[in-house]
């Protein structure tokens, strides 16, 4: 199996430009995680899936934030308008139960 | 308010010491410990899942306890080498298995030649 695969790996874009981050997850695997990573917070939990039903969104910032999750091997996560502040890395990680596989992130840059 | 505390917040140590650090977490409603391993420029690493009060696993050069009842866990380096410099955190579960992990700040080491 690849992992948990990530797209983009990098992103720069304009405040107020529309973010899409993507992820799959490894088959098998029926949880999934978006994860942010900042220096100021250190790596905190923003959704998570099990089944592809969205668990626990209460660390998703603001409405801005938004994710998806159609079917069993993909999930999005969109920032729309994006802001400077959200510049960070998100992580992807899916789990069979306890552990976590983390994808290799997306290091997002607002300007 | 679920809160899981690493220290030190960094180290630095010489090539072959040996070394330790800390994870304290909530001893009520334990499901799991989780270690992790995270390398610059990289996505964590899962080193270790403990879920028993007295458990401990290793993994070459490294080990790991685990304390239950008084709400911690150490992680236990022996004979660091340059490769092991990293940031190990460590990760408490909100509930069971498929949820959500909560993540200390973790210890970042740094190993010299």
């Amino acid at each position: 199996d690849a992992g948990v695969i990530q797209s983009p790996r990098h992103e720069v874009t304009e405040m107020g430009q529309e973010v899409t981050l993507r992820c799959k997850p490894i088959s098998g695997h029926n949880s999934l995680f978006w994860y942010r990573q900042t220096m100021m917070r250190g790596l905190e939990l923003l959704i998570y899936f099990n089944n592809n039903v969205p668990i626990d969104d209460s660390g998703m910032p603001e409405d801005r934030f938004s994710a998806k999750m159609p079917n069993a091997s993909f999930s999005t996560l969109k920032i729309q308008p994006s802001e400077p502040r959200d510049s960070a890395v998100y992580f992807c990680a899916s789990s069979p139960g306890h552990e976590q596989y983390f994808g290799p992130g997306t290091r997002l840059t607002v300007t | 308010i679920l809160n899981v505390e690493q220290s030190p917040q960094s180290l630095h140590v010489q090539e072959g010491d040996s070394t330790n650090f800390t994870c304290s977490f909530p001893s009520s409603n334990f499901y799991a410990l989780h270690w992790y391993r995270w390398e610059t420029a990289k996505s964590p690493e899962a080193l270790f899942v403990m879920t028993l009060n007295g458990d401990e696993k290793k993994k070459g050069r490294i080990s790991a306890t685990l304390n239950t009842k008084e709400g911690y866990s150490y992680l236990y380096i022996k004979g660091s080498q340059p490769e092991d410099s990293a940031t190990y955190l460590c990760a408490f579960p909100r509930g069971q298995a498929g949820t959500a992990l909560i993540f200390g700040k973790g210890t970042t080491l740094s190993v010299s030649s």
